[in-house]
């Protein structure tokens, strides 16, 4: 089945710098691409998503990049704000898979 | 639009008890995903499940866990006899059929068992 590995699992930058989150996965089959913002004591949120005839997706601040010759993919947030704190999961689906498997999250932490 | 309706939001059980946690999905949303999160840890995924059907489980554990979806009311995801071991935030999320991915999730539930 699907394996989903997501670095660093912790992320310090100064407010203003850029911060960027590695995902690799399993399943060549996969094409979907999603990542999910969970704040403290919520759900999480969908912030952006890639498909696999995609390369690379932007949404204001936040972009999302897809090599899947390597299988992996990347989220940057540049011109990092407070409200960028919370934690991020990368998440993948297949084809013909039924289920989105998720990456073991990356806690961010903005410095003032 | 009220987003998926998760109650309660906590609940503290004794070792030995019977945990009932449900879900409302997204008014339109016929499919329901359960996700289990340990302190600290990622989500991980329990059941996905449509009207009266269970279409995944594989991530269910064989004893104690069982969930529905019935063709009215709400999607519940019953835990028998809980451990210690099963106290964590439980997430339900829902999409639209042919969604393509999105998944929209809930507040969660954290069970505590004492």
């Amino acid at each position: 089945g699907e394996n989903v590995e997501q670095h660093p699992s912790t992320l310090s930058v100064q407010e203003g710098d850029s911060a960027v989150i590695k995902c690799t996965y399993s399943d060549s089959a996969s094409n979907y691409f999603p990542w999910y913002k969970q704040e403290l004591g919520k759900g999480p949120q969908l912030i952006i998503d890639i498909r696999s005839n995609v390369g690379e997706k932007k949404d204001q601040r936040i972009a999302v990049t897809l090599n899947k010759t390597a299988k992996h993919f990347s989220l940057h947030i540049t011109e990092t704000q407070p409200e960028d704190s919370a934690v991020y999961f990368c998440a993948a689906k297949g084809s013909s898979a039924s289920k989105i498997i998720f990456g073991s999250g990356t806690r961010l932490s903005i410095r003032p | 639009n009220a987003g998926v309706m998760q109650n309660p939001r906590h609940l503290v059980r004794r070792r030995g008890q019977e945990a009932r946690l449900r879900c409302s999905p997204m008014k339109g949303h016929s499919h329901v995903y359960w996700y289990r999160q340990l302190p600290e840890e990622g989500l991980k995924f329990m059941v996905y499940l449509q009207k009266e059907n269970i279409i995944d489980e594989s991530g269910m554990p064989k004893e104690r866990f069982s969930a529905e979806f019935p063709k009215e009311g709400p999607s519940i995801l019953r835990i028998q006899q809980v451990v210690r071991g099963d106290s964590a935030a439980y997430f339900c999320a829902s999409s639209p059929q042919d969604s393509g991915g999105e998944l929209f999730f809930g507040e969660g539930s954290r069970l505590t068992v004492l």
